[in-house]
C-alpha cells in the first residue's frame, strides 16, 4: 500500500528565508510520481511541482524545488525567499504508475506553513 | 474558465437523508476523483473513475457511491448520511489518471450532518 508521510504538522519561517517541507513516501512500485499541493486559508487546491520516479533531476519551478531522494524514498519541498503569501498547508502527494493502485493519488496529512514578516 | 464546478458549496444536512454533491468538469479529462478532506487532515480518496463508465473505490468507499454516465459529470451521492460524514469534499481531474497528470480540483463542497 502507498502512504505519504509528512512529519512537520507545522513550521514557520522568516520572510525572505528558505524553508524546507519534509515527505517521506512508501511505495514497491518502480513507476511512480509525486505531487506538491498549496492550499491557502481560501481552501483551494494548488499544484506547485511534479517528480516522476525517473527523473535524473530535481525539479524546480520558480521558487519552488523538490529535493528528490530515491533511494531514502523522500521528496522534500524547497520554497526558496519565502514570502507573506507562502502562508497555507501544503501536501505532498504520490501518485502509482502501475498496479491496482495505478491512478490513485495518496496524500499526507499536510504541514501548516506560516510566513512571518 | 475551464475547470471543474461543484454544487452545493455548502450544506447542512440531517442525519439519514440522501445527499448527492455535483461535479461537473469542462476540460475533457478523462479521470476523475472525490476525496473528503476532514478538519486539519489530508485529503482521502472516495471513489473515482479512469474514463466514463467506469469507477473505483479509494481508501473510504463506504457510504458514498458514484456513477460516470458521461466524460464531464461524476456526482457523489451519500444515500443515508451520518455525521461522520462531516467533511469538506473536493472533486477533481486530470486528463489520464496515471503519470504525471496534475490533479485539477474544484472550490470543494462544504457538508454538514447534524
Amino acid at each position: 500500500a502507498q502512504k505519504i508521510t509528512q512529519t512537520q504538522p507545522g513550521m514557520f519561517v522568516q520572510e525572505k528565508e528558505a524553508v524546507t517541507l519534509d515527505c517521506t513516501y512508501d511505495t514497491s512500485d518502480q513507476s511512480y510520481g509525486l505531487f506538491w499541493y498549496k492550499q491557502p486559508s481560501s481552501g483551494e487546491m494548488i499544484f506547485l511541482i511534479y517528480q516522476g520516479s525517473y527523473d535524473e533531476q530535481n525539479a524546480t519551478e520558480g521558487r519552488y524545488s523538490l529535493n528528490f531522494q530515491k533511494a531514502r524514498k523522500s521528496a522534500n519541498l524547497v520554497i526558496s525567499a519565502s514570502q507573506l503569501g507562502d502562508s497555507a498547508m501544503y501536501f505532498c502527494a504520490m501518485r502509482e504508475g502501475l498496479g491496482t493502485n495505478a491512478g490513485k493519488s495518496t496524500f499526507g496529512d499536510g504541514t501548516t506553513l506560516t510566513v512571518k514578516p | 474558465i475551464a475547470g471543474i464546478t461543484q454544487a452545493p458549496t455548502s450544506q447542512i444536512l440531517a442525519a439519514g437523508r440522501r445527499m448527492t454533491l455535483r461535479c461537473t468538469q469542462d476540460m475533457r479529462h478523462n479521470a476523475m476523483y472525490w476525496y473528503r478532506q476532514d478538519l486539519g487532515l489530508g485529503l482521502r480518496l472516495i471513489h473515482y473513475s479512469n474514463t466514463a463508465g467506469t469507477t473505483g473505490k479509494g481508501e473510504v468507499p463506504d457510504g458514498y457511491s458514484v456513477s460516470r454516465a458521461n466524460t464531464d459529470d461524476f456526482p457523489l451521492t451519500l444515500a443515508s448520511a451520518v455525521p461522520s460524514q462531516t467533511s469538506v469534499y473536493f472533486c477533481a481531474s486530470s486528463e489520464e489518471g496515471s503519470g504525471a497528470n496534475v490533479l485539477t480540483f474544484g472550490a470543494g463542497s462544504r457538508l454538514t450532518v447534524l
